[in-house]
This record gives structure tokens, sequence and C-alpha cells, in this order.
């Protein structure tokens, strides 16, 4: 099976712009999660998808939001980009409860 | 909400040593225990993981080890290789519904595994 992708690997963006990360999960995962990865804190969980419904979110302000689509694919947006953006945004597909994630390479967003 | 921390948060040993890495978390209905390897410019993989109705996993020189009494699930790494220098993250999870629940990583221990 072929592993999570995601578009695009590298970002760059000014402050106040909008950005739209995508993410196509294993064939036959349900669930679909996203995190944000910066070097001093590690892996912070921004929200899951499952069955196109946000099942669960993390504590991240209103301007992250998310998608998953009826095929499981997701997109991760981002509005009003700050400096504090920048990081690589993973995500990570599952067969749903009790099981393991399987993550995409990254998106490198950088905001200047 | 889980409160999930690791320990330690660097480990070094020296080629062929065990290392231990002990993950504690705070919500007793936790039922999926994994453990993810991330090396150097590389996306977290999925190395071993064990459920709540087991006490101990092994897969080679790698085992998990898992205490609900105490909320504490550990890595172990036998017979460390310096292809285990990585950052490893637990994420113990109460999955329900499907879906996985709230995903909380701890905060990694970066271990080096010297020649």
């Amino acid at each position: 099976k072929a592993g999570v992708t995601q578009t695009p690997r590298y970002l760059i963006k000014t402050r106040g712009q909008q950005v739209t990360l995508s993410c196509s999960p294993i064939s036959g995962h349900r669930s679909v999660s996203w995190y944000q990865q910066t070097p001093g804190q590690g892996l912070q969980f921004l929200f899951e998808y499952f069955s196109e419904t946000q099942r669960n979110k993390g504590n991240f302000p209103g301007r992250f939001s998310g998608r998953q689509f009826s095929n499981s694919r997701s997109e991760m947006n981002v509005s009003t980009l700050e400096l504090g953006d920048s990081a690589l945004y993973l995500c990570a597909s599952s067969l749903g409860e009790s099981n393991g994630q399987f993550f995409g390479p990254g998106t490198r967003l950088t905001v200047l | 909400g889980e409160n999930v921390e690791q320990h330690p948060s660097t480990l070094s040993v020296q080629e062929g040593d065990s290392a231990v890495i002990k993950c504690t978390y705070s919500d007793s209905a936790s039922n999926y225990f994994p453990w993810y390897k991330q090396e150097l410019g590389k996306r977290p993989q999925l190395i071993i993981d064990i459920r709540s109705n087991v006490g101990e996993k092994k897969d080679q020189r790698i085992a998990v080890t898992l205490n609900k009494t105490a909320k504490h699930f550990s890595l172990h790494i036998t017979e460390t290789q310096p292809e285990d220098s990585a950052v490893y993250f637990c994420a113990p999870l109460r999955g329900y519904g499907g879906s996985q629940g709230n995903l909380i990583f701890g905060k990694g221990t970066k271990l080096s595994v010297k020649p």
C-alpha cells in the first residue's frame, strides 16, 4: 500500500496570509490526525477527523481548521498566519481506535 | 485532559548497553500504548505498541511493558546500536467510537548511542 502523502512539502508565506495543507491517508484508513512540530514544543495535537467528522481537537486557536472528505483525504487550513506558525505540520492516518498511526513526510511552513 | 510525561528527556548509552524510557499518564481509561521513533529529519514511525489486556510485548531487541495500576508503560531496547539513536515518543490513547481520542504525545526522549 502507498504511504501517507502530504502536499506541498515546503511553503513560504507572509504574515496575515492563509494556507491550506493536504493529506492523503493510507487506503482504508478512516482516521486522519494533524500535528504541529516545533523544536521547543515537540508534537502538538491539532485535531483528528474520523469519517468526515472532527472527533477531537487540541488546544489551538480557531485560526486552525480542517476538514475530511468522503475518500478520507484531509485538508488543514491556517488563516491570518503569524510568525509563530512556522513549523513542520505532520498528518497521520490510522485504522482508528486502538491502532497505531502512520505519518506523512510533513509540510514545512515558513512564515515571514 | 490526559497528562503524559516521559523520562528521561535525554539518554546516552554505549553501544551494546540497554536503554529504558518510561511514560506515565493520567487517564486511567487509556487502552492503547504505542511508542514512536523519530530519526533526525524523518517522520515518526510506530515501532511497538501494546493494548491494555497485555502486560508485555517483545519484538526482537525492543519490548514494551505496561503497568496499568501505576499508569505507566516503558520502552526497553536491548543491545543498542548507533541506528537506535533517535527521539522516542509515547502516546497513550483512550479511543472510542472508532476514533483515536485526544492524541497527546509525550515530549520525547532523545536517545544517543555511542559507538
